[in-house]
């Protein structure tokens, strides 16, 4: 079965900080991929997605993932984190077979220091 | 631009009554999910709706029905209520040959009492 793991609950950087954001995936094929983003008591709004291609996906706000298919990897990126940054963020596969639905992973929590 | 709208945001009920939260997709898209998100917990995909007929389901409880209308909203009808269903849950829209690219409304807060 596929599965999303996200293996740090809670990370916590400063300001002005480099980010990585860890994802792993288990999946069968080559996978559809995305991160979401989910501040407190809001919904979920996506960052960025990999289908296929270019393995380095830019994305909205200065993010950007890479996909590894080596290391089943899909880390989330940002060279230089802003408070408002400060969110749950979460890994998602697309699920195998005749279905749409999307897998997520447990989600890491974000805390930005000044 | 127009993004998915859910209704109500917020609901408290009682245990054992029943519940109705609607979603509305952006224009022009004809599949809809649902997800239930628990408190700490990540979205746990429910049902889907193309095209006004069921494409997929999760893990729904036999307590809660849905469908799509021919305007493609969605409600999500929950009978029953147990503790057990307060939850955000989750409504989101994409278009045919885009279905991965799913857009997620702001939610509606159940809370059951």
């Amino acid at each position: 079965a596929q599965s999303v793991t996200q293996p740090d609950i809670h990370i916590t950087v400063s300001e002005g900080a480099s980010l990585e954001l860890r994802c792993n995936y288990s999946y069968g094929a080559t996978p559809y991929l995305f991160w979401y983003v989910q501040s407190p008591g809001q919904g979920l709004q996506l960052l960025l997605k990999y289908f296929s291609g270019d393995t380095l996906v830019q994305g909205i706000k200065g993010f950007e993932a890479e996909f590894k298919r080596s290391q089943s990897s899909f880390n989330l990126r940002k060279p230089s984190v802003h408070w408002s940054d400060a969110a749950e963020y979460f890994c998602a596969v697309g699920a195998l077979g005749n279905t749409d639905k999307l897998i997520f992973g447990t989600g890491t929590r974000l805390q930005v220091f000044p | 631009a127009a993004g998915v709208i859910q209704s109500p945001r917020h609901l408290i009920k009682e245990k054992r009554e029943t519940a109705t939260l609607k979603c509305y997709p952006i224009p022009r898209h004809d599949t809809v999910y649902w997800y239930q998100q628990g408190p700490g917990q990540d979205p746990q995909f429910l049902i889907s709706f193309y095209e006004k007929m069921q494409s997929d389901k999760g893990s729904i409880p036999d307590r809660f029905s849905a469908q799509q209308f021919s305007d493609y909203h969605s409600e999500l009808n929950m009978s029953s209520l147990e503790l057990g269903d307060s939850a955000l849950y989750f409504c989101a829209s994409s278009m045919t040959g885009r279905s991965y690219e799913q857009y997620f409304g702001p939610g509606t807060r159940l809370t059951v009492t």
